[in-house]
């Protein structure tokens, strides 16, 4: 198994640009989330996917959309960069939803810039 | 929301010497999990919590539920420099993960 993939690992980007951050894995997952890092910040939620056709918001989700065609993939799409969006983004999936959720497996995430 | 805080924010400690870092909540935690990121890396899941005065232990690491259920700690033993990175505390509601903002560990050998 690969487990939780992503790409690219690195980006830059211009102000104003569009771009998708792709997520796969295969472990059959049905709860998949998007996380972004920022020094002394922590990880914050973004969106997140209980099963396919199911996405909702989370903490910081205002410039960034995401669709769940599969069960499979979870791509988070930038709409238009901006430099607050400098950042490390983590994709992670677990089993369970709701009340049972366990623990999350990640990707090795994508590193953007935007200038 | 929910909010964990997690304490201390740095930890810079000698090879041989123990620590410990406590994650802490307002509200009543259906559970607690543990996850330690390398520099550099990804989250590392190492361990969940789910039952009051719970204590569980891996090797040199030994992880602690309060009896209240809003706070745990990690404790390490004998720290190695291979121990060195960020530990985060997280919670899960429904449907939704929330993180502690991590303790970033040290290890001067």
């Amino acid at each position: 198994n690969a487990g939780v993939t992503q790409t690219p690992k690195f980006q830059v980007l211009k102000t104003g640009q569009s771009m998708t951050l792709q997520c796969a894995q295969d472990m059959n997952h049905e709860y998949m989330s998007w996380y972004r890092q920022d020094p002394g910040m922590g990880l914050r939620l973004i969106h997140y996917s209980v099963g396919a056709g199911i996405t909702d918001q989370g903490e910081v989700p205002n410039g960034y959309n995401v669709s769940r065609s599969t069960t499979e993939d979870f791509p988070l799409r930038l709409l238009s960069a901006a430099p607050s969006q400098t950042s490390v983004y983590f994709c992670a999936s677990s089993v369970g939803t709701g009340e049972g959720l366990n623990e999350q497996f990640f990707g090795p995430g994508t590193r953007l810039t935007v200038l | 929301g929910q909010q964990v805080m997690q304490i201390p924010q740095y930890q810079h400690v000698q090879e041989g010497e123990d620590f410990t870092t406590y994650c802490n909540s307002s509200t009543t935690l259906s559970n607690i999990q543990w996850y330690k990121q390398r520099p550099g890396g990804h989250p590392v899941f190492l361990i969940q919590l789910v039952k009051s005065g719970e204590v569980k232990k891996q090797k040199r690491l030994t992880f602690q539920f309060g009896e209240a259920k809003k706070n745990s700690s990690l404790h390490i033993t004998a720290t190695q420099t291979t121990d060195v990175g960020t530990y985060f505390c997280s919670t899960s509601g429904t449907y939704k993960y929330i993180f502690g903002t991590g303790t970033r560990l040290k290890v001067l050998a």
